[in-house]
């Protein structure tokens, strides 16, 4: 069964705190894994599209990676406006796109 | 540009009511989706339109009756809703359908209270 689970569930961190969030998945059939972020009310901004083993994404603070197993979003010196959700989604073989429950990030200055 | 837009961004109504959630696209995309999202919870897919004809219905209750007038637009007519029906209503779109990995952009969303 294809699925995707993301960790952790909450990261608070302090400004200038580099870490990782982490999107492990099973599918059958990879077509893409996307990252986006959601602000509170709001609908999900794309971030990231990785099709591959071994590609990597940046954008200004954001780094993403991906394995054969996992994907990571790596955020760098984070800033309180990097605060948000992040989802990971990955479309399969069969079409739809499977989301994770998301990573709640807070960045406190 | 990346924007779809949608429209009203909240929306109240009643039970017994008819109202309309709208999207429009102009990027030349020719997939178009509706997701349901709870607080707290990821988008849930609820119909895919792919070149205009819908290709996927995720078992919704009739109640919503989406449509798609033209490659651009999108709505989702809501009628006799439930309480539980309140939630962000997403709109999305995607170059072509599914299985091609190809980006799917999301709205801003229609907040909608059911009372």
């Amino acid at each position: 069964e294809d699925q995707v689970t993301q960790s952790p569930e909450a990261l608070r961190l302090q400004e200038g705190e580099s870490s990782s969030l982490n999107c492990s998945y099973t599918v059958s059939g990879l077509r893409g894994l996307f990252w986006y972020r959601q602000d509170p009310g709001k609908g999900p901004e794309f971030l990231f599209t990785l099709y591959s083993a071994g590609e990597e994404k940046e954008k200004e603070r954001l780094k993403a990676t991906l394995t054969k197993k996992e994907s990571f979003l790596h955020i760098t010196a984070p800033k309180p406006e990097d605060s948000a959700t992040y989802l990971c989604a990955v479309q399969a073989k069969g079409g739809k796109l499977i989301f994770g429950q998301g990573t709640e990030l807070s960045v406190k200055p | 540009d990346t924007e779809v837009t949608q429209t009203p961004k909240h929306l109240v109504m009643g039970m017994t009511n008819k109202k309309s959630l709208k999207c429009e696209q102009h990027m030349g995309h020719r997939a178009m989706y509706w997701y349901k999202q709870k607080a707290k919870k990821p988008p849930e897919l609820m119909f895919v339109y792919s070149y205009e004809k819908l290709s996927i219905n995720e078992s919704v209750p009739s109640r919503f009756s989406p449509e798609c007038p033209n490659s651009s637009l999108l709505n989702l007519h809501l009628h006799a809703l439930q309480p539980e029906d309140s939630a962000l209503y997403l709109c999305a779109s995607s170059l072509q359908g599914l299985s091609t990995g190809n980006t799917i952009y999301f709205g801003e969303g229609s907040w909608l209270t059911v009372v």
